[in-house]
C-alpha cells in the first residue's frame, strides 16, 4: 500500500462548481498534513496546512479524519485558475523533516 | 528575487555521461532537499541536508551524490547517467523546528533528459 494515496482524476468541472478531493495515508502516527498545488510544468507550492479541527482559507476547506486516516480538500465556486494538480502531503513521523507526497489529483475547470 | 534557484533548468545528455545540478536558496533556511518527479508525476524525496549534514538518504543509487558546501547551497552530481534517470529534479528548502510550519519552498525544477 502506498504511504499516501489519491484519486489521480482528472476531475473536469465547470466554473462555479464545488469539487472535493480525498486522500488516505497509511501511517497512523503521521504528524502533519498539507495540500500543495502544482501547475503544469511548474514547481509545487503550499496551498494550505490541514489542522485536526479542519480549516478554511477563502474558497478552500481542508478536513482531517485521523481515525480513518483520511484528508480532504473542498474547493467552492471553482475558478479557471484553480486548474492544477493538487498534492496531498503527509509528514509520517516525529523524525526529521520528511514529507511524503501523493501522486496528485488533477483538476480541470472549464468555462 | 528568486527564493530557491536551481541550474540548469534543462539538461539533455547521453547515457553514461556525468552531470551536475546546482541549487541555492536565499531564504535563510537550514534544511535543503532534492526531490525527483518522474514521468508519472510522482514526487519522491531523494536527500535532505540540515546545516550541511546529510539527514535523509532514501534508497537512491550510489551514482547520485549530493554535496552541501554551506547551508544555502545543495548540489546534485549524477554519474553514469541511465535512461531511467530522466525526470524533473526539484530542489527545496524549509525551516524546521519550533514555531515553523516546515513549508517546503521549491525551485523551478531541472528537467533532465537522458538519450
Amino acid at each position: 500500500r502506498k504511504e499516501v494515496e489519491q484519486d489521480p482524476g482528472p476531475f473536469n468541472v465547470p466554473e462555479g462548481a464545488t469539487v472535493a478531493f480525498n486522500c488516505t495515508y497509511s501511517n497512523s502516527a503521521s504528524q502533519s498534513f498539507f495540500w500543495y498545488r502544482q501547475d503544469c510544468r511548474k514547481e509545487p507550492k503550499l496551498l494550505m496546512s490541514v489542522y485536526s479541527s479542519g480549516n478554511e482559507d477563502g474558497r478552500f476547506t481542508a478536513q482531517l479524519n485521523r481515525a480513518s486516516q483520511y484528508i480532504s480538500l473542498l474547493i467552492r465556486d471553482s475558478k479557471l485558475s484553480d486548474s492544477a494538480t493538487y498534492l496531498c502531503v503527509v509528514k509520517p513521523d516525529t523524525g526529521f523533516q520528511k514529507l511524503v507526497f501523493g501522486t496528485g489529483t488533477r483538476l480541470l475547470v472549464s468555462p | 528575487d528568486t527564493a530557491v534557484s536551481q541550474t540548469p533548468k534543462y539538461l539533455v545528455t547521453q547515457m553514461g555521461n556525468d552531470k551536475s545540478i546546482k541549487c541555492e536558496q536565499n531564504l535563510g533556511h537550514d534544511t535543503m532537499y532534492w526531490y525527483k518527479q518522474d514521468s508519472k508525476k510522482f514526487l519522491k524525496i531523494m536527500f535532505s541536508y540540515n546545516n550541511k549534514e546529510l539527514i535523509i538518504n532514501e534508497t537512491v543509487p550510489n551514482r547520485f551524490s549530493p554535496k552541501s558546501p554551506d547551508k544555502a547551497h545543495l548540489n546534485l552530481h549524477i554519474n553514469s547517467l541511465e535512461l531511467g534517470d530522466s525526470a524533473v529534479y526539484f530542489c527545496a528548502s524549509s525551516q524546521v523546528g519550533e514555531g515553523h510550519t516546515g513549508e517546503l519552498f521549491f525551485g523551478e525544477g531541472s528537467r533532465l533528459t537522458v538519450l
